[in-house]
């Protein structure tokens, strides 16, 4: 079993709509959770990134970590073609210091 | 204020020759990744520099891979020799400290070994 599972995709949404990503994990030990934003071609971006628990908004982006089901999100609000990228997890625990990606979704927003 | 540079952007080597990548962190940014991105899959850490020592190079094929940071600023990556199966993006990034979950990658350099 990896220790972050993600869907890779491709998911595919109309302009406008509310994008929902996913990871689970199996590590316990996590306690940063981050979400980058990869072009084709272009290195990753980071998007936002929570510790712990939690709830965390940033305009349209908005993370959420559940620690108790070890799954985290990343929603979307109010789609636009410009968010067609993937979007990669990342996790990292405060006893080392590697951080963990998940394979990344491939978004495509629809004009 | 200027990102991460790599170079070169593209590479195409035959098997068993070897290859080196160049990396110039953000200034001030103590700590400097080198990541392996295989098509389809997620970033794989290669080895974590803090300064110029290395904090973590668990990952890293030592074998064929190695890695410098000289005066804890440039970086160098090498593969000797390269096989088939290293075809990827090697992607550099770096963050203000070592436990820093804000790192800031470069566009990476995209290696094809034939």
């Amino acid at each position: 079993q990896k220790e972050v599972e993600q869907d890779p995709g491709p998911l595919s949404v109309p302009e406008g709509a509310i994008v929902s990503l996913n990871c689970t994990y199996s590590n316990s030990a996590f306690q940063y959770f981050m979400w980058y934003r990869q072009y084709s071609r272009k290195g990753p971006e980071l998007l936002m990134y929570t510790y712990s628990s939690g709830n965390k908004e940033d305009g349209r982006f908005t993370a959420q970590v559940d620690k108790s089901s070890k799954y985290i999100s990343l929603f979307i609000r109010d789609s636009q073609p410009s968010d067609s990228a993937t979007y990669l997890c990342a996790m990292q625990n405060t006893g080392g210091f590697k951080t963990i990606f998940g394979a990344g979704t491939r978004l495509f927003v629809k004009a | 204020e200027a990102g991460v540079a790599q170079s070169p952007r593209y590479k195409i080597i035959e098997k068993r020759q070897s290859v080196a990548f160049w990396c110039n962190p953000i200034s001030g940014h103590a700590t400097l990744y080198w990541y392996q991105q295989i098509l389809g899959q997620g970033p794989k850490l290669l080895i974590q520099f803090q300064n110029n020592g290395v904090v973590d190079d668990s990952q890293l094929p030592k074998d064929r891979f190695s890695a410098e940071r000289l005066k804890g600023v440039d970086s160098t990556l090498k593969i000797q020799p390269a096989k088939l199966e290293d075809s990827a993006v090697y992607l550099c990034a770096s963050s203000l400290v070592v436990r820093d979950a804000e790192a800031f990658f470069g566009q990476g350099t995209r290696l094809t070994v034939v």
